[in-house]
């Protein structure tokens, strides 16, 4: 079965300082993959996406991702964080079939320190 | 461009209560509809998806469900609402041209 894991709950960073927010999937075949984030009472705004080629994504924000196939992991980078990045941070993999369903990680809160 | 509404943006109910949600997407055509359910501190639950009028697949057991009445609006709905429906419930669209889901802004329901 597919399924997604976000294995810290929260991670605290002061501003200026890099970024790892990490995701493990399963998936029986290469999946398309993506990172969300939500403000508090706000809807899920995309940040990036991989559905193939370069394992290395950019994003939105200063954001990037990199899909690694070994270790079944995407990871969510970003080399300096600002106060405003402080959200819910969430990976999910795509289905390649025709009703395109999302599976969704638990989440990881991202506090920022100033 | 595209757009995704959905009201009301805040709701409370008493148990036993029925409840509508509407979702509704501007600027596209036979998109893929999506409700999505997020109890508190947790992740996303896909609870229905839609990819046609009149068109609904369950993804949970539950006392909720879902109808398409239009190419662009998909309704949530329950005939008599537990405190355990309480949450945030978001609807999501896709199409072709694109793989990612978009989301709209949300609705909070407390049940009481």
């Amino acid at each position: 079965a597919q399924s997604v894991t976000q294995p810290d709950i929260h991670i605290t960073v002061s501003e200026g300082a890099s970024l790892e927010l990490r995701c493990n999937y399963s998936y029986g075949a290469t999946p398309y993959l993506f990172w969300y984030v939500q403000s508090p009472g706000q809807g899920l705004q995309l940040l990036l996406k991989y559905f193939s080629g370069d394992t290395l994504v950019q994003g939105i924000k200063g954001f990037e991702a990199e899909f690694k196939r070994s270790q079944s992991s995407f990871n969510l980078r970003k080399p300096s964080v600002h106060w405003s990045d402080a959200a819910e941070y969430f990976c999910a993999v795509g289905n390649r079939d025709s009703s395109y369903k999302l599976i969704f990680g638990s989440g990881t809160r991202l506090l920022v320190r100033p | 461009s595209q757009t995704i509404h959905q009201w009301p943006a805040t709701l409370v109910q008493p148990v036993g209560s029925p409840l509508s949600l509407e979702c509704t997407v501007e600027g596209t055509s036979n998109p893929n509809l999506y409700w999505y359910r997020q109890a508190a501190g947790r992740g996303l639950q896909l609870l229905f998806y839609s990819v046609g009028i009149g068109q609904i697949s369950s993804e949970v057991p539950q006392n909720l469900s879902a109808s398409r009445p239009q190419d662009r609006q998909f309704i949530l709905s329950s005939k008599k609402l537990l405190l355990s429906d309480s949450g945030f419930y978001l609807c999501a669209w896709r199409t072709g041209a694109y793989n990612e889901q978009f989301f709209g802004p949300g609705t909070r329901l407390t049940v009481l």
